[in-house]
Formats: structure tokens, sequence, C-alpha cells
């Protein structure tokens, strides 16, 4: 069984700076991906990164960066330059080639001006 | 935007009636699954299915049913609405495999339910 979780319910942040966001999971799978998704208030949840755990090397998406420990099973989030759009909440979640994916309980995140 | 449709976006029901959720998805994934999620709070799995004819319960009990007749189409069905069944239920849809790209799931803009 897959496990995830994210030990921050709330995180802020002022516009213009870096944030990290963490996550940690289980699996007893070897071949497996981590994603985080975004969901703004009211609007649809959407991809905002994903890392193959095969791949050494850090995903990124501009201003949005993993750190992937895998032997720590460690996934986290950095959004740098921090925007008022960035205001979500953030769900990491895991997954295996069946499809099925297991989500973190969330971490709000609030932008401020 | 992704292409997967949930209808409809609010829904005020009275405590006893039958109501469907429909979902649909027009990018061809074969696995569909139904989430539920109270405002601010974690996703919670109730259904899911890897293909036609193929129904599985998720993670979380749910008093609710589906169906997967056809691949582009997973309706969700509560019976008997009650006031407990309140809540945000989002579907999502991914293939599966051998990479991320294909893992990725994506989400409708939910069903807000609200049992009175």
């Amino acid at each position: 069984a897959q496990t995830v979780t994210q030990s921050q319910p709330e995180m802020s942040v002022q516009e213009a700076e870096t944030v990290t966001l963490s996550c940690t999971y289980d699996t007893s799978e070897n071949n497996y991906y981590l994603f985080w998704y975004k969901q703004p208030p009211s609007r649809q949840m959407i991809l905002v990164i994903r890392q193959e755990a095969y791949k050494q090397q850090n995903a990124t998406e501009n201003r949005f960066s993993v750190n992937f420990q895998k032997a720590a099973k460690s996934f986290s989030l950095k959004i740098s330059d921090s925007q008022l759009g960035d205001t979500a909440m953030y769900f990491c979640a895991q997954g295996t080639s069946y499809g099925k994916l297991t989500f973190g309980q969330g971490t709000i995140l609030t932008v401020h001006p | 935007e992704a292409d997967i449709y949930q209808t409809p976006r609010y829904l005020v029901i009275g405590t006893g009636k039958k109501i469907t959720l429909e979902c649909s998805q027009t990018m061809g994934h074969d696995k569909m699954y139904w989430y539920q999620q109270d405002p601010g709070m974690e996703l919670h799995l109730i259904h899911y299915s890897y293909g036609v004819n193929s129904t599985e319960k998720g993670d979380l009990s749910s008093e609710s049913t589906v169906s997967r007749i056809r691949t582009e189409h997973f309706p969700l069905t509560l019976e008997s609405a009650r006031p407990s069944h309140t809540s945000q239920y989002l579907c999502a849809s991914n293939n599966g495999g051998l990479n991320a790209r294909n893992t990725e799931a994506f989400f409708g803009q939910g069903t807000r339910l609200t049992v009175v």
C-alpha cells in the first residue's frame, strides 16, 4: 500500500519570495511516479510538475522545481518568485503504472502581496 | 484545459432524492476515478474503474454506486441522498503506463453537492 504525507497544513509566503512545500511517501513499488497538483479556490485541479522515480535529475517547470530524495522518500516542491496566482491548495501524489494515484492531505498556500 | 467534464457544477437537492453525477472524458483514457473532497480538505478515493464493465470501491466507503458502460462515461449515483452526502465530488481519468505522463491524472471541475 502507498501512503503520502504532507506535514504542513498551511503555509504563507510574501510575493516574489521562495517557498518549499514538503512531502514524504512510502511505497513498496520499484517503478512509480510522483506529482504535485494545484487546486486554486473553486477551480479545477491541475498538474504542476511530475517526476519519474527512476530519474535522478530533479524536475523543473519554470518557477516550480522539486527536490526528489529517493532514499529518504521525500519529494518537496519549491516555488520561486511566488505570485498571487500561486495561492491554492497543493497536493502531493504518488502513482504506479496501474494508474491509481494516492494523494497527501494537502497544503494550503497563501501568497501575500 | 483537460477534456474531462462534470455536470452539474452545483446541485442542491432534498433528502431522499435520487441523483446522478455525470462525468465524461474525450481523451480515450482507460482508467477513471471518483474522489470525494470536503472544502479545504484531502481527497478520498471512493470509486475507480480500469475499463469498461470494471468498477471497484475505493479507499473510503461510500453509499454511492458507479457504472462504466462506455469508455468515456463514468456516472456516479446516489439512490437516496442524505445531508451527510454533502460534499464536492471530483472525477479524474488517466491511462497508467510506463511513464509519468501517462499516469498523470486529469480532473474535472467537480460537482458541489448540497443535500438539504
